[in-house]
């Protein structure tokens, strides 16, 4: 089955810098890469996503990155604010599998 | 928020009671999902239903009796369950596949 690593699992910046998370998968038939944000206590939330047949995809301060050939894929967030304090998870799933397979998440503190 | 509604949304049990979690979805997806989320732990992802049948049991313990009399609902029926069991319990709905968006707020479980 698809194995999904995401570093690091804390991350601390200071407001209005950029952060990186990164995921790793291992089925290469993975082909959707959602990104969910999840606040203490409270549900995660799909952010942003995207598909294997695009490299980049960017909403308003976040953009996720894909590289299929390495089987990576990344969260970026720009200028960084403390509302975007939580923890982050990766995930790797194909079409017509209703399966999704989540990295361990990553804390974000941002340190106003 | 509508959408996804799980309840209760907070449980104590003892070992050798039965209860039952609830999830309920207002947004006429086909695929609904229990996941566990323990500290420190990637979410797993227990059962999938899709048109509502069971298409996935991910080598949970028997203990967890997952059951899903329509598209709109899906429960998670519980007896004679260990301390290790507690944890946050995450409903998730989709439509079709490969495009999961909506988790429910969660049932935090507590075994006694």
């Amino acid at each position: 089955g698809e194995n999904v690593e995401q570093h690091p699992s804390t991350l601390s910046v200071q407001e209005g810098d950029s952060a990186v998370i990164k995921c790793t998968y291992s089925d290469s038939a993975s082909n959707y890469f959602p990104w969910y944000k999840q606040e203490l206590g409270k549900r995660p939330q799909l952010i942003i996503d995207i598909r294997s047949n695009v490299g980049e995809k960017k909403d308003q301060r976040i953009a996720v990155t894909l590289n299929k050939t390495a089987k990576h894929f990344s969260l970026h967030i720009t200028e960084t604010q403390p509302e975007d304090s939580a923890v982050y998870f990766c995930a790797a799933s194909q079409d017509n599998f209703n399966k999704f397979y989540f990295g361990s998440g990553t804390k974000l503190n941002v340190k106003p | 928020e509508t959408g996804v509604t799980q309840t209760p949304r907070h449980l104590v049990m003892g070992m050798t009671n039965k209860k039952s979690l609830k999830c309920e979805q207002h947004l006429g997806h086909n695929a609904m999902y229990w996941y566990k989320q323990s500290a420190k732990k990637p979410l797993e992802l227990m059962f999938v239903y899709s048109l509502e049948e069971r298409v996935e049991n991910n080598s949970v313990p028997s203990r967890f009796s997952p059951e899903c009399p329509n598209s709109s609902h899906l429960f998670l029926h519980l007896h004679t369950l260990q301390p290790e069991d507690s944890a946050l319990y995450l409903c998730a709905s989709s439509q079709d596949s490969g495009h999961l968006a909506f988790f429910g707020q969660g049932t935090r479980l507590t075994v006694v």
